[in-house]
Formats: structure tokens, C-alpha cells, sequence
């Protein structure tokens, strides 16, 4: 099972927005609500930001959002500040199995 | 407070096996279905694994399905990964992951540990 498709790099300027996409498929994204999304500073573990497509998970502000459109999931980060530079995985459900994307290094410019 | 402490990690040879150990606290070990989740150097997340709640229901990444087994101690408040036959492949930082439930994070992994390094050398 191929990792879901993620660009493995996104910019934005402070204040900005920045939309980062992830591509599975029938069988993950596009089968289930369950799409989640990590950030990852260097040398941190993972922490999840946003669950079940929508939904924020605990400490992360309205400036982050999450969406799906058939197979393709998105992650929108709103007005942009250094410390949002980090790398970002969405992550599915696979019926049993999970999978990760790829991963997108986000830069504050 | 939520904690996931991993150890076990080490330099193996190519070949060998090597035990991961996770220990929780600070939240209700048997209702949570725990994963692990490695990280090769300068690379993305892989999962790995999961156990259910009560370690009826074990599932595995295709690529390590066979080599490696999930268990998990329900008394000691304990997840393991047992990990045979290593490749230089397996190289990573593994983490354990709690899995939220239903009404709370479900289908994501809502708390991490620190990770412990594997190394896979010939």
C-alpha cells in the first residue's frame, strides 16, 4: 500500500494562507471520515491537529482546518506564523491498517 | 497526564530481533487500542501496527507482516513490539501511539512517546 500523496513542500508568508493537499484513494481517504493530521517540529514526536477530516484536536486554533473532497484531503493553515514552520503527514484509515502521507515541509518565508 | 515512555531501542545486525517495550500511564490502559509508528531517519511516518484494547485484534504494515508481532500486558500497563529477522530497512525511530475512541480522536492517534531509535546494521 503506497503513502497517500502529499507536495513535499509548502511556503507561505506571515499572515498568509497555505493549503496542503493529500491524495489516497477509495480504499483510505476516500472511503472513510477518518482522516487525521500531525504536525512535527524537528527532533518532536508527532502531534495531532486535526481528526476525523474536520475536526480540531486540542490546542490548535480555528487558524487550522481540514477538509476532504472525494479521494483528496486538505489541510488549511490561516494566517501564517513562525511557528507553524514544521512538517505536516494527513493520515487515514484503511479498513485495519493505516496509512500516512508522505509528509510536506511547510516554510514561514 | 497522559504518558507513553517507549525503550527497548539499540544497534542490531541484519538478521536479528529486538523487543520495544511501551508503558503508559495517566489514562485507562484497557480501553485504548495502542499502534506503532516509525520514522526512518530523514523520512516520513510509517505505521506499523496496531493491538486492540484488549489485544484481540492485531494488524500489521504489509512491510512487516510475518517479522514482527504486537502484544500487550493489560495488568502492567504495557505494549510490545517483538521485531525478528531485521532489515537495514527497519532503521527508524519507533514511536507508540495511542489510538483515540469513539466521541474522542477516534481513528487518530491522539497522544505520542518520544520514540526509541532502532538500528539495523550489517
Amino acid at each position: 500500500q503506497s503513502a497517500l500523496t502529499q507536495p513535499p513542500s509548502a511556503s507561505g508568508s506571515p499572515g498568509q494562507s497555505v493549503t496542503i493537499s493529500c491524495t489516497g484513494t477509495s480504499s483510505d481517504v476516500g472511503g472513510y471520515d477518518y482522516v487525521s493530521w500531525y504536525q512535527q517540529h524537528p527532533g518532536k514526536a508527532p502531534k495531532l491537529m486535526i481528526y476525523e477530516v474536520t475536526k480540531r484536536a486540542s490546542g490548535f486554533p480555528d487558524r487550522f482546518s481540514g477538509s476532504k473532497s472525494g479521494n483528496t484531503a486538505s489541510l488549511t493553515v490561516s494566517g501564517l506564523q513562525a511557528d507553524d514552520e514544521a512538517d505536516y503527514y494527513c493520515s487515514s484509515y484503511a479498513g485495519s491498517t493505516w496509512i500516512f502521507g508522505g509528509g510536506t515541509k511547510l516554510t514561514v518565508l | 497526564q497522559v504518558q507513553l515512555v517507549e525503550s527497548g531501542g539499540g544497534v542490531v545486525q541484519t538478521g536479528g530481533s529486538l523487543r520495544l517495550s511501551c508503558a503508559a500511564s495517566g489514562f485507562t490502559f484497557s480501553r485504548y487500542a495502542l499502534h506503532w509508528v516509525r520514522q526512518a531517519p530523514g523520512k516520513g511516518l510509517e505505521w506499523v501496527a496496531i493491538i486492540s484494547y484488549d489485544g484481540g485484534s492485531k494488524y500489521f504494515a504489509a512491510s512487516v507482516r510475518g517479522r514482527f508481532t504486537i502484544s500487550r500486558d493489560n495488568f502492567k500497563n504495557k505494549v510490545f513490539l517483538q521485531m525478528n529477522s531485521l532489515r537495514a530497512e527497519d532503521t527508524a525511530v519507533y514511536y507508540c501511539a495511542r489510538e483515540g475512541h469513539y466521541g474522542a480522536y477516534a481513528g487518530a492517534f491522539d497522544f505520542w512517546g518520544l520514540g526509541t531509535v532502532v538500528t539495523v546494521s550489517s
